[in-house]
């Protein structure tokens, strides 16, 4: 089984609709992070949080929230999607001590 | 903030030809990865290359952290090793950041 999970891996929504992705990892990494990639463009930061109860803003976080139900979970909400959020969507977890990242699959969104 | 570029943006190799493609960063770095980014979208780690070289098969990386540099060197190029290249840097600020890719592409 995969360590870092991402469901869905594909959806299709309208603007306007409120969409939820969610990731999941059993590494047991206190660290997880979500990214967008644009087409012809590297990862961008979304959000990041430490632990539970320690969620900060990246580089491009408006129009995102966040939830990190557990140490396990880590979701991604558009609250109100736009065309402009079409992109792909990686999480990613990190060990307390460690430099070395870890990618789910990612979730294509694409917003019509 | 930490600028990083990746150079060249797009290469097309035959097969069984080696490549080098460069990440630059503009500031001290406390780690780097490369990945490789694979048609279907999958990013994988290749290496976690703070300074020093290291080698996987036909796939090799070296830093220069003093210099602000890292190479990833492949060898003997397989239709398989297309897709995108990205580096990314952390800085010790818990983010890392990524530059846009060198995308690969090899002709059978």
């Amino acid at each position: 089984d995969a360590d870092v999970t991402q469901t869905p891996r594909n959806r299709i929504t309208k603007t306007g609709k409120r969409i939820m992705l969610e990731c999941s990892q059993t590494k047991g990494h206190d660290r997880m992070y979500w990214y967008r990639q644009d087409p012809g463009l590297g990862l961008r930061l979304i959000y990041y949080s430490f632990d539970v109860k320690d969620i900060n803003k990246g580089e491009i976080s408006d129009g995102y929230s966040v939830s990190r139900q557990a140490q396990a979970k880590f979701s991604l909400s558009l609250e109100s999607a736009i065309p402009n959020q079409t992109a792909l969507y990686f999480c990613a977890t990190m060990e307390r001590g460690s430099d070395t990242q870890y990618f789910g699959p990612g979730t294509r969104l694409t917003v019509l | 903030g930490i600028q990083v570029e990746q150079s060249p943006p797009d290469l097309i190799l035959q097969e069984g030809a080696n490549s080098t493609l460069r990440c630059n960063f503009s500031d001290s770095v406390n780690n780097l990865q490369w990945f490789h980014q694979n048609p279907w979208g999958q990013l994988i780690n290749l290496f976690y290359i703070p300074s020093g070289t290291k080698q996987n098969g036909r796939l090799s990386a070296t830093t220069v952290a003093t210099e602000r540099y890292s190479l990833l060197y492949i060898s003997s190029s397989q239709t398989t090793d297309s897709g995108v290249y990205f580096c990314a840097v952390f800085s010790g600020t818990y983010k890392y950041i990524f530059g846009t890719g060198t995308r690969l592409k090899v002709l059978a």
